[in-house]
């Protein structure tokens, strides 16, 4: 059974502190690698896609990298507003479907 | 670009009534959409894919009958949670694929009281 597990389950940060957010998978085949970030309250809002061992994606203070058990989420000097749930799903089949993980819930204090 | 609506953003009912949420495409065409519902501090929970001009696939374990989605045009589909009961309450989001990723709407809070 394909399988998605994300930790730490929560992470609080000091403004400015960096940190890594892990996904580790468990499937067959992957089809790509999703990172999304979630506000409460509200829907989630698309980051990244990782296709393959070796692929990193970056956009602003977040880097993804992507090996073949797992992704980090790397955040480089947080700020407050960088504070939310982030979510990992993975596509494994050819429906599109995504598998999402339970999170990681990073709070970062001024 | 991409970007989805849901309509309403939280509705209130009573146990027995049912209740249609609608979800949009606005700048895209989307063959495929996706039904997810989330309980509080836990993650998403796929429910459903739509697609269009076809019926339904639902995941093990969702009453196709109590859970009823139409996917009637390339831009909408719709999620009617017939006779709701209380354990029916949670926050609804839709998502609609564009090429490989799925963009999100901002979700239905559904309380049945």
């Amino acid at each position: 059974e394909d399988q998605v597990t994300q930790s730490p389950e929560a992470l609080r940060l000091q403004e400015g502190e960096s940190s890594s957010l892990n996904c580790s998978y468990t499937v067959s085949g992957l089809r790509g690698l999703f990172w999304y970030r979630q506000d409460p309250g509200k829907g989630p809002e698309f980051l990244f896609t990782l296709y393959s061992a070796g692929e990193e994606k970056e956009k602003e203070r977040l880097k993804a990298t992507l090996t073949k058990k797992e992704s980090f989420l790397h955040i480089t000097a947080p700020k407050p507003e960088d504070s939310a749930t982030y979510l990992c799903a993975v596509r494994v089949s050819n429906d599109y479907k995504l598998s999402f993980g339970a999170g990681t819930t990073v709070t970062v204090r001024a | 670009g991409a970007v989805v609506s849901q309509h309403p953003s939280w509705v209130i009912c009573k146990s027995g009534t049912s209740v249609k949420i609608e979800c949009r495409s606005l700048d895209f065409q989307a063959t495929t959409m996706f039904w997810y519902r989330q309980f509080p501090k836990q993650s998403l929970m796929l429910m459903a894919t739509s697609n269009e001009g076809s019926k339904a696939t639902y995941e093990q374990g969702v009453e196709k009958d109590k859970f009823l989605i139409n996917h009637a045009s390339l831009t909408l589909s719709t999620l009617t949670v017939t006779s709701a009961h209380p354990e029916d309450s949670s926050f609804y989001i839709c998502s609609a694929r564009g090429g490989d990723k799925q963009f999100f709407g901002p979700g239905t809070r559904l309380t049945v009281l």
